[in-house]
């Protein structure tokens, strides 16, 4: 089946400080991600949709300055979140969608950031 | 803007028992997902309902799909204790709109 991976697994880091995350399509072409963030205990709120070659698309309420997320390959997207605090801490998950009649998303294991 | 709601948020069966879990929808939706999530872990994948009506089946485990009621079940048979998880049902934002919109969750533990 698709594999996706996300790298790191857990960080944590000082507040004001940037944190990068990658998510990796390992066996599949993804022309869309999505970046999904969730709360202890809450369910998972879309962030931005990325299509590989083009600027991601960001849902109402995120700040596309503080969450930077570049597609730069077909395999490869990144979340970078820039001038962390303690509220950023959370699950970040992405997903992972190939072209044409492919219906799935695959899910990423996902990033716990905490940010001190 | 699709809302999506689930019922219940928590239950508690006992081992052997049968229960379903709804999810309502508030838009046109044409496609809906079911998802399980372990403690501290990401969503695994068990269903995708692609039409009116579809049913799918998997272990223990049988979702199905209502498009004019928008409406979707999770019906679980003679529980036992590995299924306790969160279930999420996520629909999509709508013909050639990949989004998915998660419901509240249903965290299920299950009693021996």
């Amino acid at each position: 089946g698709a594999v996706v991976s996300q790298h790191p697994s857990w960080v944590i880091c000082k507040s004001g400080t940037s944190v990068k995350i990658e998510c990796r399509s390992l066996d599949f072409q993804a022309t869309t991600m999505f970046w999904y963030r969730q709360f202890p205990k809450q369910s998972l709120m879309l962030m931005a949709t990325s299509n590989e070659g083009s600027k991601a698309t960001y849902e109402q309420g995120v700040e596309k300055d503080k969450f930077l997320i570049n597609h730069a390959s077909l395999t490869l997207s990144t979340l970078t979140v820039t001038s962390a605090h303690p509220e950023d801490s959370s699950f970040y998950i992405c997903s992972a969608r190939g072209g044409g009649r492919r219906v799935e998303q695959f899910f990423g294991p996902g990033t716990r950031l905490t940010v001190l | 803007e699709l809302k999506v709601e689930q019922n219940p948020l928590f239950l508690s069966m006992q081992e052997g028992k049968n229960y379903t879990i709804y999810c309502n929808y508030s838009t046109t939706s044409d496609r809906l997902y079911w998802y399980r999530q372990d403690p501290g872990k990401s969503l695994e994948s068990l269903f995708v309902l692609l039409s009116n009506g579809a049913v799918k089946q998997e272990g223990r485990l049988m979702a199905s799909l209502d498009t004019k009621a928008r409406l979707s079940t999770l019906h679980i048979t003679a529980a036992v204790h590995d299924l306790s998880a969160t279930y999420f049902c996520a629909p999509r934002g709508g013909f050639g709109n990949e989004k998915l919109t998660f419901g509240t969750g249903t965290r299920l533990t299950i009693i021996p």
